[in-house]
């Protein structure tokens, strides 16, 4: 079975704090992705990245950066902290682009 | 601009009862459309996978289809169980992106 892991469930952090939420997938996928999730906004594609040390902007990239050094993990990097980033964060992972998306159980973060 | 309608927003039924949520898009050009899960609080669960020259995919008691021409899918359930209650959210496929529709939270009722 695959399996995403996220490194946290829940954050609390400070307004300017530098965040980094990490995901790790452990089937060898080229594809990750970072999304977030707001009540009446469903999910929304933050960054993806279809290779090691490749990136692509999603639709809500600003205020965020991604990086990927190894094929298995995919961070994402709020490089300071606001309150507007308060959100559910998830990571997912696909062996190729046109298949099945594996969903990690997500990180609730709080941005006081 | 694509975007991803799923109705109702929400849906209680008694349990044993088949039943059908929607999903609609606007733009037929897509690679694939998938159905997904969601617990409260938790990630999404993958269901289904209906590639765009597909119609139908059935896994026990769902099945879901898909109409590119009109824009629609639809997941049905058969004989539902209060197990299967959480949100459901279709996401249309096109290179690398999805969009989502923002779901339809189901209740079944014991």
């Amino acid at each position: 079975d695959v399996k995403v892991t996220q490194s946290s469930r829940y954050l609390v952090k400070r307004t300017g704090e530098k965040v980094f939420l990490e995901c790790v997938q452990d089937m060898d996928h080229e594809n990750m992705f970072w999304y977030r999730q707001d009540p009446g906004l469903g999910l929304r594609l933050i960054y993806f990245s279809y290779d090691v040390k490749m990136k692509e902007k999603g639709d809500i990239p600003e205020g965020y950066s991604v990086s990927r050094e190894k094929k298995e993990r995919f961070s994402l990097i709020l490089e300071s902290a606001s309150t507007n980033q308060t959100s559910m964060y998830l990571c997912a992972s696909s062996l190729v682009s046109q298949e099945t998306q594996y969903f990690g159980p997500g990180t609730r973060l709080l941005v006081l | 601009k694509q975007e991803v309608t799923q109705i109702p927003a929400a849906l209680s039924v008694p349990e044993g009862e088949n039943l059908v949520l929607n999903c609609s898009f606007t733009d037929s050009a897509i690679y694939n459309l998938q159905w997904f899960r969601q617990d409260p609080g938790k990630g999404l669960t993958s269901l289904l996978l209906i590639q765009s020259s597909q119609r139908e995919q059935t896994s026990g008691r769902l099945n879901a289809s898909l109409d590119k021409s009109s824009g629609r899918s639809t997941l049905y359930i058969a004989a539902s169980q209060p197990g299967d209650s959480a949100t459901y959210l279709c996401a249309v496929g096109r290179t690398y992106k999805y969009i989502f529709g923002t779901g339809t939270r189901l209740k079944v009722l014991a």
